[in-house]
């Protein structure tokens, strides 16, 4: 069975710092990977997609992620945080056998000036 | 290009009435998908549907029901509502099939409340 984790909660970074969002998963085969965005109140927005090939992926809003098969994982970056980066950050995994997409639990997103 | 519309954005209802949510998909998007958020259980797959037809189902009782049109809107039923049914439901639309089916685009969801 597929899953996917989110191993931190909630997270506080300083505006201007450099931010990484741990995610990995478990799946039988090659993995099609996705990190996105949710602020209160809103729908979830796509930041960025993995499916084959440069395992290091550009989003919108300055996110890339990088997909290591060794560790199972798909981390978000960024170089430098702004207070609009506050949100709650889902990664998700999607089963092309089933036609599922399975989120993690999210990671919320403060940030102090 | 318009993106996902979901209708309405709230709604208050009592238990054991039933609720109709609606969900336009963006033009050209064949399937469109429901999730259940809450703060306990996160994201959870309710149903798929695809040129009307359902395609997956997530495991919820059948008190949760859809249909999917011709133009590809699809609506969610749920019946008998319950207090944990209280939820921010969203819906997301993609292409349809195979790696066309993703990424998929959501709305901004119906935030349901039941007292």
């Amino acid at each position: 069975a597929q899953s996917v984790t989110q191993p931190d909660i909630h997270i506080t970074v300083s505006e201007g710092a450099s931010l990484e969002l741990r995610c990995n998963y478990s799946y039988g085969a090659t993995p099609y990977l996705f990190w996105y965005v949710q602020s209160p109140g809103q729908g979830l927005q796509l930041l960025l997609k993995y499916f084959s090939g440069d395992t290091l992926v550009q989003g919108i809003k300055g996110f890339e992620a990088e997909f290591k098969r060794s560790q199972s994982s798909f981390n978000l970056r960024k170089p430098s945080v702004h207070w609009s980066d506050a949100a709650e950050y889902f990664c998700a995994l999607f089963n092309f056998g089933n036609e599922k997409l399975t989120f993690g639990t999210g990671t919320r997103l403060t940030i102090i000036p | 290009k318009a993106g996902v519309t979901q209708t309405p954005r709230y709604l208050i209802k009592t238990r054991g009435q039933q609720v109709t949510l609606s969900c336009s998909p963006i033009s050209g998007h064949r399937s469109v998908s429901w999730y259940q958020q809450t703060p306990g259980q996160g994201l959870q797959f309710l149903f798929e549907y695809f040129s009307e037809t359902q395609r997956n189902k997530g495991n919820f009782p059948g008190r949760f029901s859809g249909r999917q049109f011709s133009n590809s809107r699809s609506e969610m039923n749920v019946s008998t509502l319950e207090l944990g049914d209280s939820a921010l439901y969203l819906c997301a639309s993609s292409l349809g099939q195979g790696e066309s089916n993703q990424p998929q685009h959501f709305g901004d969801g119906t935030r349901l409340s039941i007292l």
